[in-house]
């Protein structure tokens, strides 16, 4: 049962722009929402967190928003740079401390 | 060590061998976790540590897999008769599990590719 879901397996974008991952979710026992960030051989290394009792949560270029009644969580990267091309994971805690993942959604930025 | 430390890095096995894939997380860290990534898909949970003792092995896939966790520190899963479909990069993680996001620090995976 997968409870935490990134509907978009790919995105692409011009070097300078705006990246924007979204996530759903559907266990509203979750209190906690976290990004992490994947190269190829490493593992994911945490990226941001936002509680459920806020919306927003910034920290340099990257910005989650948490839109509780639809369930939906979304990250922004401004600006996006090279560096940024990496393998992006959704996740999710309830009471329990265990993250649930999403599947993850590959971003790539283009020079 | 300064991070969450994971070995082998890789291991080619045969259909039938059991496996064994060691997790050394960072010091202090009570709580600790495995998962697996297969080909193109998320993070699975597996099993969590608080401790010694693991409250939840709700994700073990069959009882060939097994997991323990020593001193409170270094923690091996193991795989007995290993089947192709367990081919996955095994990931290690570990945390303070403080009151907040249980923000989990992991290691850079053990690949298991069983022939």
């Amino acid at each position: 049962d997968q409870q935490v879901k990134q509907n978009s397996p790919s995105l692409s974008v011009q070097e300078g722009r705006i990246s924007i991952l979204n996530c759903d979710y559907t266990n509203s026992m979750f209190d906690y929402f976290l990004w992490y960030k994947k190269y190829p051989a490493e593992g994911p290394t945490f990226l941001i967190s936002i509680s459920s009792i806020k919306d927003k949560n910034e920290d340099g270029r990257f910005t989650v928003f948490l839109n509780k009644s639809a369930k939906h969580l979304s990250l922004h990267i401004v600006p996006s740079q090279p560096g940024d091309s990496a393998v992006y994971f959704c996740a999710a805690s309830a009471w329990d401390y265990k993250l649930s993942f999403g599947a993850g959604t590959t971003v790539t930025v283009r020079a | 060590g300064a991070g969450v430390s994971q070995s082998p890095s890789n291991k080619v096995t045969e259909k039938g061998k059991d496996v064994e894939l060691r997790c050394d997380p960072i010091s202090g860290h009570t709580a600790l976790y495995w998962y697996r990534q297969r080909l193109g898909q998320g993070l699975e949970f597996l099993i969590y540590f608080q401790g010694n003792s693991a409250p939840d092995k709700s994700g073990l896939p069959s009882d060939r897999f097994s997991a323990e966790r020593t001193g409170e520190s270094v923690s091996t899963l193991t795989i007995q008769r290993t089947q192709q479909e367990d081919s996955a990069v095994y990931l290690c993680a570990s945390s303070l599990r403080q009151s907040g996001a249980n923000v989990l620090t992991f290691g850079a995976g053990s690949r298991l590719t069983v022939l």
